[in-house]
């Protein structure tokens, strides 16, 4: 069963604006840890951020930040000031505490236009 | 540091040929992770090792997928009689400990085609 939903498969925004990138996640763990991981071109997962889920405050990382609704399951990233580097798939994962994989949603293709 | 590496970058394959993919994991690295990523698609998890001990293969798509971790450090996933749609990029990821907080460290992945 899909776990991890990213509904825009692709994304644009204009150099120097913020950009919102949707995840919905569905699971009965109490506990688990969302991700979010960066894969350029070049095709290496880079990571980019962590949210518990009993942290209480939304993850920030630089530019990057979560914004974790855990009611609504949702754990949205936020990339402040948009970078030409920016301009890579986006994937969301999940992890749970009785389990040993990481789900990964299908991923957002980010555009950044100069 | 060195990261994760993999090797080869890229391997083809006639279809019924028997591969082997290597993962050389962070030293020091306790869990290792294999993923499957189909063209335009997430990584989708095959299998978990602690050390030497493989944990969950429930991932592992067929009794062709074998994955070892002999020494708890270098790993090979091994594909036998190759068919066409085992054409995928495998990643291979590394985590310092276990635990659903840590980030797992990526591989530039091995990309396989079968012809």
């Amino acid at each position: 069963a899909q776990k991890i939903t990213q509904t825009q498969p692709g994304m644009f925004v204009q150099e120097k604006e913020a950009v919102t990138l949707d995840c919905t996640y569905d699971t009965s763990d109490p506990s688990y840890g969302l991700f979010w991981y960066k894969q350029p071109s070049s095709g290496e997962m880079i990571f980019l951020i962590y949210q518990g889920s009993y942290d209480q405050q939304n993850a920030t990382e630089g530019r990057y930040s979560l914004n974790f609704q855990k009611a609504r399951k949702s754990a949205n990233l936020v990339i402040s000031a948009s970078q030409l580097g920016d301009s890579a798939m986006y994937f969301c994962a999940m992890r749970e505490d009785n389990n040993n994989d990481m789900r990964f949603g299908a991923g957002t293709r980010l555009t950044v236009k100069p | 540091g060195a990261g994760v590496s993999q090797s080869p970058r890229y391997k083809v394959a006639k279809r019924g040929q028997d591969v082997a993919l290597r993962c050389d994991p962070i030293s020091g690295h306790v869990s290792l992770f294999w993923y499957q990523q189909a063209l335009g698609q997430g990584p989708e998890f095959l299998t978990y090792f602690q050390n030497e001990a493989q944990l969950d293969k429930s991932g592992l798509p067929s009794d062709r997928f074998f994955a070892e971790r002999p020494e708890g450090s270098v790993s090979t996933l091994k594909i036998q009689r190759t068919q066409q749609e085992d054409s995928a990029v495998y990643l291979c990821a590394s985590s310092l400990v276990d635990g659903r907080s840590y980030e797992q460290y990526f591989g530039p992945g091995t990309r396989l085609t079968v012809t």
